[in-house]
């Protein structure tokens, strides 16, 4: 079956601007991760969901990042006002379940911020 | 706090050579380890996992890994490696408490030499 994917694959923005990061998840699994992965910084972690809530908000690195998902399916990350540092690439993940299920991987969103 | 440490930041071998990707982790409870594999530009992809029972794992491409509770290790394990295994190799534990999320080390590029 199709795995999980995340559009847009490049986003050049310019700094100041709104972004939104798309991710869709292996039907049928229940949880979904966000990660950021920045040069020199490895993997970071930042929100999961299970269904569609969200229980800990507090990876987020600040209050210009928000994520939702609906229909237990689609989840979005939107970052407002970007800044330079924002620069990563952003990781979606999905499992089965919560815990310390296989998580499944995108191919991720390389996000330049000018 | 659990924490993953991978011990070198950059594995160079020949073809046919063995190679061992270090890990070690700090926690105070049950750990579940992981150990993801990132080809260039592509998502994360697992490639092994521990949970529970044999110490000794093995997971695909001819990768095995073993637990070490002793020394709080999984180091990762090849007894010939290929071409095609050069990527970044990322060590993680499950966090099952607390924050529940998946934290992983700072990664390893393992790259094959002819």
């Amino acid at each position: 079956g199709a795995g999980v994917s995340q559009s847009p694959s490049n986003k050049v923005t310019e700094k100041g601007k709104d972004v939104e990061l798309r991710c869709d998840p292996i039907s049928g699994h229940t949880a979904l991760y966000w990660y950021r992965q920045s040069l020199g910084q490895g993997l970071e972690f930042l929100i999961y969901f299970q269904g569609n809530s969200a229980p800990d908000k507090s990876g987020l690195p600040s209050d210009r990042f928000s994520a939702e998902r609906t229909g237990g399916s689609v989840s979005t990350l939107t970052i407002q006002r970007t800044q330079q540092e924002d620069s990563a690439v952003y990781l979606c993940a999905s499992s089965l379940d919560f815990g310390r299920e296989t998580q499944y991987f995108g191919p991720g969103t390389r996000l330049l911020v000018l | 706090a659990q924490s993953v440490t991978q011990l070198d930041s950059q594995v160079p071998v020949f073809e046919e050579a063995p190679v061992e990707l270090r890990c070690n982790y700090s926690s105070s409870v049950s750990v579940y380890l992981f150990w993801y594999v990132q080809y260039p530009n592509q998502g994360l992809q697992l490639l092994l996992k521990y949970l529970s029972g044999s110490t000794l794992v093995k997971g695909i491409n001819g990768f095995e890994a073993e637990f070490n509770k002793s020394q709080t290790s999984f180091h990762l394990r090849k007894p010939s490696v290929h071409i095609s295994d050069t990527a970044e190799y990322f060590c993680a534990v499950w966090v099952g408490q607390g924050a529940q999320k998946l934290v992983f080390g700072q990664g390893t590029r393992l790259t094959i030499n002819p």
